[in-house]
């Protein structure tokens, strides 16, 4: 089946430690962005990546990092400089950049 | 001022009405335009896209898009109770380094038997 996979679905992090969320697509998308959503809260951009091996913070890029290795996949990386982590983290890919993005199932993120 | 703006609502609507749900845009580059529904607890999913002025129907729902105000909008007619969610309006436009699609921050609907 053709789609965008997220994992952990749910994922616990202790204070002070880096954790990874993983985006596969199979859809042979360009580009693929990282969304944060707090309870209540619209999605607010993270980083963003047209081409493998480029990417751009979004509006939210402290305390995140991320790689554009293969075109397939965007890992995020949530560091301990992120002081409020817990929230769902939504990952979307589009054909192009400027054109219908689609959602994978989301990572919800709980310090602990 | 915000990039894209909704009313976060709720807005309650009785079943088999039309259900009207608004969203302005600050960047006037900006040239495509989405509305996504997402249930609680699920991630988005897209409805309509619009990237030309007028109207565009796709079944139940039609999207309308203003470049000139600004302005793009959501019609949902014969609403349904399987209709409420949040609806996120969602924009982009193209550039190196500049493209990015933002959202709004949803506007809920809510739709009464």
């Amino acid at each position: 089946d053709g789609g965008i996979t997220q994992s952990p679905k749910y994922l616990f992090r202790k204070e002070g430690q880096n954790v990874t969320l993983s985006c596969e697509q199979n859809l042979n998308h360009d580009a693929m962005y990282w969304y944060r959503q707090d309870p209540g809260q619209g999605l607010r951009l993270i980083y963003y990546s047209q081409i493998v091996n480029d990417f751009q913070k979004g509006d939210i890029a402290e305390g995140y990092s991320v790689s554009r290795e293969k075109k397939e996949s965007f890992p995020l990386t949530v560091t301990s400089a992120q002081k409020n982590p817990t929230a769902f983290y939504l990952c979307a890919s589009s054909p192009l950049a400027n054109t219908e993005a689609f959602f994978g199932q989301g990572t919800r993120l709980t310090v602990v | 001022q915000k990039e894209v703006e909704q009313n976060s609502g709720p807005l309650s609507v009785p079943e088999g009405a039309i259900a009207s749900l608004n969203c302005t845009y600050s960047d006037r580059g900006s040239q495509s335009f989405f509305w996504y529904r997402q249930y609680s607890g699920k991630s988005p999913e897209l409805i309509m896209s619009i990237y030309s002025n007028g109207d565009k129907e796709d079944g139940r729902f039609t999207a309308q898009l203003n470049k000139a105000s600004q302005y793009v909008s959501l019609l949902i007619r014969d609403s349904q109770p399987s209709d409420s969610a949040t609806y996120l309006c969602a924009v982009s436009r193209l550039g190196y380094n500049t493209d990015k699609l933002i959202f709004g921050t949803g506007t809920r609907l809510q739709v009464f038997p």
